[in-house]
């Protein structure tokens, strides 16, 4: 059981390149999530999924692309990377019902945009 | 707005000198409050959910408390293991999707 599983762990990009974060999860929640950590700011919600097939903006969601096609991954992607954009990137997953409040995270991609 | 304060930014105990972390909440209504703790280079862990002011919840040497406008993680005789950053979240009441705001986080270091 390997919970939630985030790939890459580390990526380096040029300005204006473009990538794709891949999360799994294999707990069967309905819920997940991507946020951003940046050093003094928190965890920031940037885009987030309620089911297979459904997405919605979080707090931070400019520059970013989210899919979720089927129920166990969330695909996070950046289309034209920026230099704002270096973070660490979480993704969390959670159940439906009053127990959706506990999300579950992965141990982050660590991504440098030069 | 919504909004979540954590301090202090950052706590330097001695072993078995206990304390407290603070976290001062801003919510319309409140579903829930959340305790999580990160340890360098990985991804935050769960703790503790409070529901309600007057709630405690306890998980060895941390003791959590919520009131109507913040909540404590105590900590008594720390280790060296207790080392971390703790974060503090609530899900607000107008969030039906289980969205957290989370606060900057307290990282702790305990010396031996």
């Amino acid at each position: 059981n390997a919970g939630v599983t985030q790939t890459p762990k580390f990526r380096v990009l040029k300005t204006g390149q473009s990538m794709t974060l891949l999360c799994a999860q294999d707990m069967n929640h309905e819920y997940m999530y991507w946020y951003r950590q940046d050093p003094g700011m928190g965890l920031r919600l940037i885009h987030y999924s309620v089911g297979e097939g459904t997405t919605a903006k979080g707090e931070v969601p400019d520059g970013y692309n989210v899919s979720r096609l089927k129920k166990q991954n969330f695909l996070l992607g950046l289309e034209s990377a920026a230099p704002s954009q270096t973070s660490v990137y979480f993704c969390a997953s959670s159940y439906g019902g009053r127990a959706k409040n506990i999300q579950y995270f992965g141990a982050g991609t660590r991504l440098s945009v030069l | 707005e919504d909004q979540v304060t954590q301090s202090p930014e950052a706590l330097r105990l001695q072993e078995g000198e206990s304390s407290s972390l603070n976290c001062s909440y801003t919510v319309s209504g409140l579903r829930g409050l959340f305790w999580y703790r990160q340890d360098p280079g990985k991804g935050p862990e769960f703790l503790f959910t409070l529901y309600s002011a007057g709630e405690e919840k306890e998980k060895e040497r941390l003791k959590a408390t919520l009131t109507k406008k913040e909540s404590f993680l105590h900590i008594t005789a720390p280790k060296p293991e207790d080392s971390a950053t703790y974060l503090c979240a609530v899900r607000p009441g107008t969030s039906n999707t289980g969205k957290l705001i989370f606060g900057q986080g307290t990282t702790l270091q305990v010396k031996p």
